[in-house]
């Protein structure tokens, strides 16, 4: 079993949408929460981090952690043509980071 | 504030060489780390630097192996490079600790 999995897609949503993208994982130790986006052969750029359970709201986008489930989400609101990415969500509980595959993410005109 | 930069953007070698990517982290961070991602995959954890000792290795082969520099960048260097090695490796610099990452566009390594 993967420590972290994440559903790969394709999600291909209209714009405007509410997309609501997810991760569990199994390693209880993991504190830290993050979620990069990532475009065609970019580096993965930080968008949300988060630390212990609860919702974050950032703009458009909002983290949430569910340490109880090992579950968390990130919901994007009033989806853009330009959210057009790769999703990856990642945790950590010491240096390194541990990612889920991505979720490859269109945003329909 | 300059962000990470990496070096070459890309480069293709063959089975068998050794290849040095190079790495410059973010004004003010001490650590960085490197990822390694295959096509489809998220990043996989290669090591991690901080004041130019490693700090943690995740499950690669010696052959793979890495520097840090009094100013904070890093090289990675892979030998006897193999097909599979064919992947985008990433160089994320932070504060230290559980820092935020702050990841750079990548070098693509084309391995035939």
């Amino acid at each position: 079993q993967k420590e972290v999995e994440q559903d790969p897609g394709p999600l291909s949503v209209p714009e405007g949408a509410i997309v609501s993208l997810n991760c569990t994982y199994s390693n209880s130790a993991f504190q830290y929460f993050m979620w990069y986006r990532q475009y065609s052969r970019k580096g993965p750029e930080l968008l949300m981090y988060t630390y212990s359970s609860g919702n974050k709201e950032d703009g458009r986008f909002t983290a949430q952690v569910d340490k109880s489930s090992k579950y968390i989400s990130l919901f994007i609101r009033d989806s853009q043509p330009s959210d057009s990415a790769t999703y990856l969500c990642a945790m950590s509980g010491a240096q390194k980071l541990v990612f889920g595959q991505g979720t490859r993410l269109t945003i329909n005109p | 504030e300059t962000g990470v930069t990496q070096s070459p953007t890309h480069l293709i070698k063959t089975r068998g060489q050794q290849v040095t990517l190079r790495c410059s982290s973010q004004s003010g961070h001490n650590t960085v780390s490197w990822y390694q991602q295959a096509l489809g995959q998220g990043p996989q954890f290669i090591f991690q630097y901080y004041r130019e000792e490693e700090n943690g290795r995740g499950n690669f082969p010696p052959r793979f192996s890495g520097l840090q520099f009094p100013n904070y960048s890093s090289e990675l260097n892979v030998n006897a490079l193999e097909l599979d090695d064919s992947a985008l490796y990433l160089c994320a610099s932070s504060g230290g600790g559980a820092d935020t990452q702050y990841f750079g566009p990548g070098t693509r390594l084309t391995v035939l």
